[in-house]
């Protein structure tokens, strides 16, 4: 079975700076997908970026990177230019490429606070 | 295009009664997911519909619980009867799976707070 863990339950960034979430994963499949999610307090959760396994390139979504180890099983996010608005709740998240279709379900870690200061 | 929807969005209830949640998937999404955050733990994966056909119901706790989704567009989870340790926030998610962009992306709806008393 997978595993994801968030070894920051809660992190802090002034605003403008830069701050990087932590996760690691296990698993014994080579084709996978990874993922972050944001949850702000009104609860709906966003996705934040996607990370294909085969894909050596980190993925990147304007302030948003990911820093994908695949050997090391460690996929960071750097939130870069930290605004009000990215305080949340974040959650990396692993999901199988296999074909079967009870591969398709999400292996969340535990989450980390974000709290952003002005 | 309307997201993900769920109704209620929070629920109170007392040990021992009904509840049923509702979720109305992105249209055209023939997956549809339920996951349950319970007391600040991780989410964890409930069950996976494709269509009408429940693909994967290994996370239903027990028995007590009831998910359909008749004629393969929205879905109802039941809990009969709830129990203290069913209160969490319960999501609704969906995605197509294939090529292209937006494939293969679970999109979640802001989730049903459940308080059982």
């Amino acid at each position: 079975a997978q595993t994801v863990t968030q070894s920051q339950p809660e992190m802090s960034v002034q605003e403008a700076e830069t701050v990087t979430l932590s996760c690691t994963y296990d698993t014994s499949e080579s084709d996978y997908y990874l993922f972050w999610y944001k949850q702000p307090p009104s609860r709906q959760m966003i996705l934040v970026i996607r990370q294909e396994a085969y894909k050596q390139q980190n993925a990147t979504e304007n302030r948003f990177s990911v820093n994908f180890q695949k050997a090391a099983k460690s996929f960071s996010l750097k939130i870069s230019d930290s605004q009000l608005g990215d305080a949340a709740m974040y959650f990396c998240a692993y999901r199988s490429n296999l074909i079967s279709g009870s591969a398709r379900q999400l292996t969340f870690g535990s989450g980390t606070q974000l709290t952003v200061l002005p | 295009e309307a997201g993900v929807t769920q109704f209620p969005s929070h629920s109170v209830i007392e040990k021992g009664q009904t509840v049923t949640l509702r979720c109305d998937p992105i249209s055209g999404h023939d997956n549809l997911y339920w996951y349950r955050r319970v007391m600040g733990k991780e989410i964890k994966f409930l069950l996976h519909f494709v269509k009408e056909s429940k693909q994967d119901e290994s996370g239903m706790p027990n028995n007590r619980f009831l998910a359909e989704r008749t004629g393969g567009t929205y879905s109802t989870l039941k809990v009969q009867p709830a129990e203290l340790e069913d209160s969490g926030v319960y999501f609704c998610a969906s995605s197509q799976e294939g090529q292209g962009v937006g494939k293969n992306i679970q999109y979640f709806g802001a989730g049903t707070r459940l308080s059982v008393l």
